[in-house]
Formats: structure tokens, sequence, C-alpha cells
């Protein structure tokens, strides 16, 4: 069975570093979402593609936070400086009706 | 703003028992409801989707229901067994196709 793939799984970084998380979705899923989760709580949507196209980014911290998708496939979430609230579980999904995302393994960042 | 509420946050239960976990959302415009499951560390499992027409959904042990109009919606398992021992977080699906979670439940079936 297909899978949303994500790497790395672990990732230990300094303050001030940037860091990087890479997905790759389920082949022919139009649609991908990365999510951030804080330990104790649910997910929160961070950014949203359809295609290449950003749908929604609202709740991104663009000013360290930047997200790509160039050939509307696999995606790169980049992370330019890490703060210690950084620290939590990336999760990316994907869909191809809207209705039911697959959500991938997930990267746990840890900022020292 | 569409917010999720998932009572309790952590559950202990003995093995074998019936078991009901709930979620209650503040704006009742929503697409479906989903249950999904998350081991420690590991990625979200879907295990049940409710359409908004619909009441409940089965599979197996699980039994969901959704009551949209007063904003609720449980999680029943029957005959818990260790293994089923993980967080169950309720999201539900808005006019823009999005999820929004609710903080989860942790549930501990003791053996």
């Amino acid at each position: 069975e297909a899978e949303v793939a994500q790497s790395p799984r672990y990732k230990i970084t300094e303050k001030s570093q940037a860091v990087a998380f890479w997905c790759d979705p389920i082949s022919g899923h139009a649609t991908l979402y990365w999510y951030r989760q804080i330990l104790g709580q649910g997910p929160e949507l961070l950014v949203q593609f359809q295609d290449e196209s950003v749908v929604d980014d609202s709740q991104l911290p663009k000013d360290r936070f930047s997200a790509e998708r160039l050939k509307g496939v696999d995606s790169t979430l980049k992370i330019q400086p890490a703060e210690l609230g950084d620290s939590a579980m990336y999760l990316c999904a994907s869909s191809t009706d809207k209705e039911t995302q697959y959500f991938g393994p997930g990267t746990r960042l840890l900022v020292l | 703003k569409q917010e999720v509420t998932q009572i309790p946050a952590a559950l202990s239960v003995p093995e074998g028992e019936n078991l009901v976990l709930n979620c209650s959302f503040t704006d009742s415009a929503i697409y479906n409801l989903q249950w999904f499951r998350q081991d420690p560390g590991k990625g979200l499992t879907s295990l049940l989707l409710i359409q908004s027409s619909q009441r409940e959904q089965t599979s197996g042990r699980l039994n969901a229901s959704l009551d949209k109009s007063s904003g609720r919606s449980t999680l029943y398992i029957a005959a818990s067994q260790p293994g089923d021992s993980a967080t169950y977080l309720c999201a539900v699906t808005g006019s823009a196709r999005q999820l929004t979670f609710g903080s989860g439940t942790q549930l501990t079936v003791l053996p």
C-alpha cells in the first residue's frame, strides 16, 4: 500500500540554525499539507498546496518558515533560524479527494 | 473560528472494558468528522470518517456517532485490548476542506 514518506524522522539542531524537512506524497495526490504538532496538542495546519500552488499559508510564520513544492510532487519545509519553540512533530499529509488525508510518520524536531 | 475539544484528556481502563471518548466542536457547519489514532512518536491513522449527513460509522470494535446540531461526536470502543493503547484524535473538516483537530485523548488499556 502506498504511503507518505518523510525524512528525516528525527532532527536535533541548535537554535539559530537552519533545518529542512522533506515529504513525498502518495503518487497522484494533488493536495499536500504540512502540520505542526506540539507535544500534547493536536496537529495545526501550516501550509496547504494544490499541485505546486499554495492554497493556504495563513498559519505559516513566514518570517522564519518557508515551504515549496516546485514540481507539484514532493515538498520541502524549511525553518531558518530555528527557535526553541519550534520543537515539535512536523507531519505531512496528502489527499486526492480532499476528504481523506493520509499522514506520513512525521519528523520530530528538537531545538536546543 | 472552529474549536474542537476532547474529554477526557487521559483515560486508563482494564482490558475488556467498553469505553467512550468524547469530542465537541463549536461550529456545526462541518463537511465531515474523523477519528484518528496516533501511537507514540508516530503519524496519524484514520479510523473512521463520518459525513455530515450521517449519524454513525462502524468498523470492527469501533463505533463513532455524530450529532452535528449539538456539535458532538463519540467514539465507542468495545471490549478494549492493550493494543488499543494510543492517543485518539478527533478532527472536523470545514468548508475550506481543512482539518481542525482536538488535543486528543490518551488511552491506556491495562492487561
